[in-house]
């Protein structure tokens, strides 16, 4: 199966910063790679699909890029809203699998 | 708009069996396929299977074959997760979610979601 691996594990910043969150793939997969956002005690929402599409609704401080194996995800300027985690999924193979996630926190 | 509802919480004892169901909504009963993902306390994302509402195709993570089970009544817009021999690890929370309807992959163009709102499994003696 695909491994992803995200880093960093956690990533420190304030208010208004850039935040740049990366996702690596043990093989290629392509641009099928999609970025959820999961808050507390809710379940995940997708962001972004197919490396850098925005999902709809999804606020344009938000961008994906990437193929192959590396992967990022930008927010350009942080809210307080998005101090949450986000994981990556591969969805060019089965087993779909995701990686183990980035902890955005306040610094 | 797709809603994706699921069944309450459960609480089991070691080698018990649980089922649990995913309602899709407002969408075309058979366009859709359902894939169910868990997460531990305080633990990250986990994968575990999907099947095809129209065709029942199914795929599972290594790690559950042969111990989980998903199935769908595409009449009735449901899908359901059944697993057997359950442990303490089996603790954690359990989602489905909206995904693509058929087995060969990459589907292009597919918005995957939305998810459930999560069912809680408790395993303990």
């Amino acid at each position: 199966e695909i491994v992803l691996t995200q880093s960093p594990a956690t990533l420190s910043l304030s208010p208004g910063e850039r935040a740049t969150l990366s996702c690596r793939a043990s093989q290629s997969v392509d641009i099928d790679l999609a970025w959820f956002q999961q808050k507390p005690g809710q379940a995940p929402r997708l962001l972004i699909y197919e490396a850098s599409k925005r999902a709809p609704a999804i606020p344009a401080r938000f961008s994906g890029s990437g193929s192959g194996t590396d992967f990022t995800l930008t927010i350009s300027s942080l809210e307080p809203a998005d101090f949450v985690i986000y994981y990556c999924q591969q969805r060019n193979e089965w087993p779909f699998t995701f990686g183990p996630g980035t902890k955005v926190d306040l610094k | 708009q797709v809603q994706v509802t699921q069944s309450g919480a459960e609480v089991k004892k070691p080698g018990d069996s649980v089922k649990v169901s995913c309602k899709i909504s407002g969408q075309n009963t058979y366009s859709y396929g359902i894939s169910w993902v868990r997460q531990a306390p305080g633990q990250g994302l986990e994968w575990m299977g999907w099947i095809s509402a129209r065709r029942g195709d199914t795929k599972y993570a290594e790690k559950f074959q042969g111990r989980v089970t998903v199935t769908a009544d595409p009449s009735a817009g449901t899908g359901f997760l059944e697993m057997r021999g359950l442990t303490s690890d089996d603790t954690a929370t359990y989602f489905c979610m909206r995904d693509t309807p058929v087995q060969i992959v990459p589907l292009r163009d597919f918005l995957v979601g939305p998810w459930g709102q999560g069912t809680r499994l408790t395993v303990s003696s």
